[in-house]
């Protein structure tokens, strides 16, 4: 099956700075890459995907890059706010019905 | 977005019962759910897809027998955690996707469950 690793698995930045997530995959036949926010004791909630046909995706301050032949996804967030303290988790799947494979978070503070 | 609801959102129970955790789409049907096992402070790990009208596909390591899943209908399936043990304990949640909404899963609220 699948294997997601994340890495850090903490990140603290400062309000305003940037923060990145990585994440690698194991599936070559994977290509759906989305990120999910977790706040304490919530859901899992989407906040950009990205496809296999397409390697960079940016919503705001939020964007995905995809690098399908070293089978590595990144999660960039600039201009971090304290808002967006939170895990974050990356996943990964074939696509369509099938199910996502996550990986071990991460678990953003911002700094005010 | 679509919306997933889970009930009860956190139960106790002795050791040796069994508990039931219902996962419901309130605003469309589906074929597909999702349940997964989120210890504190790690990631979620899929434990079973729940398919309506057929057996649910469990993961490798994951007891079918330990965790009974019923998809009766296409907006309910249902998580029978039978004779709890605390290690049992952990929070469980539940995701579907919406037919035509390609790609992106929604999570229940979650259930917290603690095995005395």
């Amino acid at each position: 099956g699948e294997n997601v690793e994340q890495h850090p698995s903490t990140l603290s930045v400062q309000e305003g700075d940037s923060a990145v997530i990585k994440c690698t995959y194991s599936d070559s036949a994977s290509n759906y890459f989305p990120w999910y926010k977790q706040e304490l004791g919530k859901r899992p909630q989407l906040i950009i995907d990205i496809r296999s046909n397409v390697g960079e995706k940016k919503d705001q301050r939020i964007a995905v890059t995809l690098n399908k032949t070293a089978k590595h996804f990144s999660l960039h967030i600039t201009e971090t706010q304290p808002e967006d303290s939170a895990v974050y988790f990356c996943a990964a799947s074939r696509g369509g019905a099938n199910n996502l494979f996550f990986g071990t978070g991460t678990r953003l503070t911002v700094i005010p | 977005g679509a919306v997933v609801s889970q009930h009860p959102s956190w139960v106790i129970c002795k050791s040796g019962t069994s508990v039931k955790i219902e996962c419901r789409s309130l605003d469309f049907q589906a074929t597909t759910m999702f349940w997964y096992r989120q210890f504190p402070k790690q990631s979620l790990m899929l434990m079973a897809t729940s398919n309506e009208g057929s057996k649910a596909t469990y993961e490798q390591g994951v007891e079918k027998d330990k965790f009974l899943i019923n998809h009766a209908s296409l907006t309910l399936s249902t998580l029978t955690v039978t004779s709890a043990h605390p290690e049992d304990s952990s929070f469980y949640i539940c995701s579907a996707r919406p037919p035509g909404i390609s790609g992106e899963l929604f999570f229940g609220e979650g259930s917290r469950l603690t095995v005395l």
